[in-house]
């Protein structure tokens, strides 16, 4: 596709429930970030990868939280064991990976959980 | 501690006249800032860009103007129209846009008024 694609959009899951979230980069992007969004605040990095190399996950909240891109493209963001408090807006952007270059955004996964 | 700040959550501008978002960071090794706007349920998206290397960048009706001293950047949007209503966040990164994550602001929502 043209651009970063996340699914699904909307989760609805209920605490302690496991969820996995997916990004599809734009084709040929290096670079790979989640972010977490809560209401009213910016985008908190989470972590990054290039290729599918994890290269820094200190944004994690916790070790509830676990992503991986194994083939270097499609990446899943792990969450288990679901809180309250996990309940954001998940962003995933893809780069090309070289200095001074933009983040291209997808359109999040909200997830509340209940 | 935020290293990216928007101390304005909200601005009103007459639609026609121009439009000033400021941000200001602590982190003296960011070196990449970014400027991104989004619109409710979508993903930021990208807007403008300036290396630590320049003190300005236009592009079009967008301007980002960087005070290293200061540190301190802002957005002047001219002439502002109703399209540009949304939610901006300044963004800041210590080794390139792409190539690693970026700290954001939390956001500045934009209204133009008619």
């Amino acid at each position: 596709g043209a651009g970063v694609s996340q699914s699904p959009r909307y989760k609805v899951a209920k605490r302690g429930q496991d969820v996995a979230l997916r990004c599809d980069p734009i084709s040929g992007h290096v670079s790979l970030f989640w972010y977490q969004q809560a209401l009213g605040q910016g985008p908190e990095f989470l972590t990054y990868f290039q290729n599918e190399a994890q290269l820094d996950k200190s944004g994690l909240p916790s070790d509830r939280f676990f992503a991986e891109r194994p083939e270097g493209s499609v990446s899943t963001l792990k969450i288990q064991r679901t809180q309250q408090e996990d309940s954001a807006v998940y962003l995933c952007a893809s780069s090309q990976g070289q200095p001074n270059t933009e983040a291209f955004f997808g359109q999040g996964t909200r997830l509340t959980v209940v | 501690d935020q290293q990216v700040k928007q101390n304005s959550p909200s601005l009103s501008v007459q639609e026609g006249r121009i439009s000033i978002l400021n941000c200001d960071y602590t982190n003296s090794m960011f070196d990449y800032f970014l400027w991104y706007k989004k619109y409710p349920a979508e993903g930021p998206t990208f807007l403008i860009s300036i290396s630590s290397i320049k003190d300005k960048n236009e592009d079009g009706r967008f301007t980002v103007f960087l005070n290293k001293s200061a540190k301190h950047l802002s957005l002047h949007i001219v002439p502002s129209q109703p399209g540009d209503s949304a939610v901006y966040f300044c963004a800041a990164s210590d080794q390139g846009g792409g190539a690693d994550g970026l700290t954001f602001g939390k956001g500045t929502h934009l209204i133009i008024q008619p």
